[in-house]
């Protein structure tokens, strides 16, 4: 079965610095895709970027970056100058290409100095 | 676009009534709805999956007898809390994937969420 590991739980980070959120993953299979989400007091569930296996490029959205190692099994997220808005609980997130399936990470709190 | 509205954002009710959730996609057909449970500062558990006109399927441990989840259209799904008890209080997150213009997406999207409160 697969799984995904957020080994941080919280972390805090000095606006406009940039700040690393870890993800790691296990599966078997060779298609798959990769997600962060970002959940803020609202509780919205909001994709942040997201990561198609096959492709060996890390996708970017803005401020926003990943670096997926595929065999190292790493989906890390970087955030560049970090705002305050950013602050929320950030979701790793998985799922098979054939299934509509997503399975979540337990989740890392990021907090934002001002 | 891929918008999905649930309703109500909270609701309390007493011990032994049944509460029920929409989960409705705006602007695209879902194919498939998914329902969630999230306890507070934990990640959000998946209770069931359905499809546009065929019976959930529920995730292992999930009650599907207290939880009734129907998708009786490519824009509606609900879910049912029957006798509701305490520990039922949570909060409940429904999502949809499906297409737009013929293209299916490759993630899900949220709904922003029902607090249900059980007194």
């Amino acid at each position: 079965a697969q799984t995904v590991t957020q080994s941080q739980p919280e972390m805090s980070v000095q606006e406009a610095e940039t700040v690393t959120l870890s993800c790691t993953y296990d599966t078997s299979e060779s298609d798959y895709y990769l997600f962060w989400y970002k959940q803020p007091p609202s509780r919205q569930m909001i994709l942040v970027i997201r990561q198609e296996a096959y492709k060996q490029q890390n996708a970017t959205e803005n401020r926003f970056s990943v670096n997926f190692q595929k065999a190292a099994k790493s989906f890390s997220l970087k955030i560049s100058d970090s705002q305050l808005g950013d602050a929320a609980m950030y979701f790793c997130a998985y799922r098979s290409a054939p299934d509509d399936k997503i399975i979540f990470g337990k989740g890392t709190r990021l907090h934002i100095l001002p | 676009g891929a918008v999905v509205s649930q309703h109500p954002s909270w609701v309390i009710c007493k011990s032994g009534t049944s509460v029920k959730i929409e989960c409705r996609s705006l602007d695209f057909q879902a194919t498939t709805m998914f329902w969630y449970r999230q306890f507070p500062k934990q990640s959000l558990m998946l209770m069931a999956t359905s499809n546009e006109g065929s019976k959930a399927t529920y995730e292992q441990g999930v009650e599907k007898d207290k939880f009734l989840i129907n998708h009786a259209s490519l824009t509606l799904s609900t879910l049912t809390v029957t006798s509701a008890h305490p520990e039922d209080s949570s909060f409940y997150i429904c999502s949809a994937s499906g297409s737009v213009w013929g293209r299916a997406f490759d993630t899900q999207y949220f709904g922003p969420g029902t607090r249900l409160t059980v007194l």
